[in-house]
């Protein structure tokens, strides 16, 4: 079982409003991704972290910022939230150790803007 | 252009029977292929990891095959269980960055029904 924390699970919240999705791992993993996800298609890469004070735009163009202050902790910002911000998000951390690099998923935040 | 498809989309079957689902890429250059398993509103766990060199691995009831060079993959199946039912997601990884970037299907949802 990976241990990777996402809160809140789920958010219900009006246009406008500033949330952060928060996403801790105690593995230790230096690599951490954020990725959207619809009902019924592929994972979008959004952003990435290669470690503390490293942070990359991912495929998907996203309107969110993120954070990587400690190795552990790697949250997502929407400063402003609108309807089309309604998704899922799933936050990873990836292993470094062995020849092949695990990603572990946390169990993701259900977005819903009003 | 690097692209996971996945067939079927979707997939009922009665518990106890077995079922092969289906993975096609074109992701080059390939490192390797992973097959996760997604409950609804969870986030993905992973099943297998094969690289280049393996044309099976076993997890369980769950095998998987890779044939790299029609670049195709399959997830068997076996003695199904009402636990089962989840979306299972495709996943190749190239070797062509320092990202190990993954590469998402769009998953095939299977429903066990007893």
């Amino acid at each position: 079982e990976a241990d990777i924390y996402q809160t809140p699970r789920y958010l219900v919240i009006g246009t406008g409003k500033k949330i952060t999705l928060e996403c801790s791992q105690t593995m230790g993993h230096d690599k951490m991704y954020w990725y959207q996800q619809d009902p019924g298609m592929e994972l979008h890469l959004i952003h990435y972290s290669y470690g503390v004070n490293s942070t990359e735009k991912g495929d998907l163009s996203s309107e969110s910022t993120v954070s990587r202050i400690r190795t552990e902790h790697f949250p997502l910002t929407l400063e402003s939230a609108r309807p089309s911000h309604t998704s899922q998000y799933l936050c990873a951390s990836q292993s470094t150790s062995g020849s092949i690099y695990e990603q572990y998923f946390g169990p993701g935040t259900r977005l819903t803007v009003t | 252009k690097n692209q996971v498809e996945q067939s079927p989309q979707s997939l009922i079957i009665l518990e106890g029977k077995n079922c092969t689902l289906q993975c096609n890429y074109t992701v080059s250059p390939f490192s390797n292929l992973r097959w996760y398993k997604q409950d609804t509103g969870r986030g993905p766990v992973s099943l297998t990891i094969m690289t280049f060199s393996e044309n099976t691995k076993s997890n369980g009831r769950y095998t998987a095959t890779l044939d790299a060079d029609t670049k195709q993959s399959s997830l068997h199946i076996t003695a199904s269980q009402l636990s089962d039912s989840a979306s299972y997601i495709c996943v190749v990884s190239d070797r062509g960055s320092t990202l190990g970037r993954l590469y998402f299907g769009r998953g095939t949802q299977l429903t066990v029904w007893p």
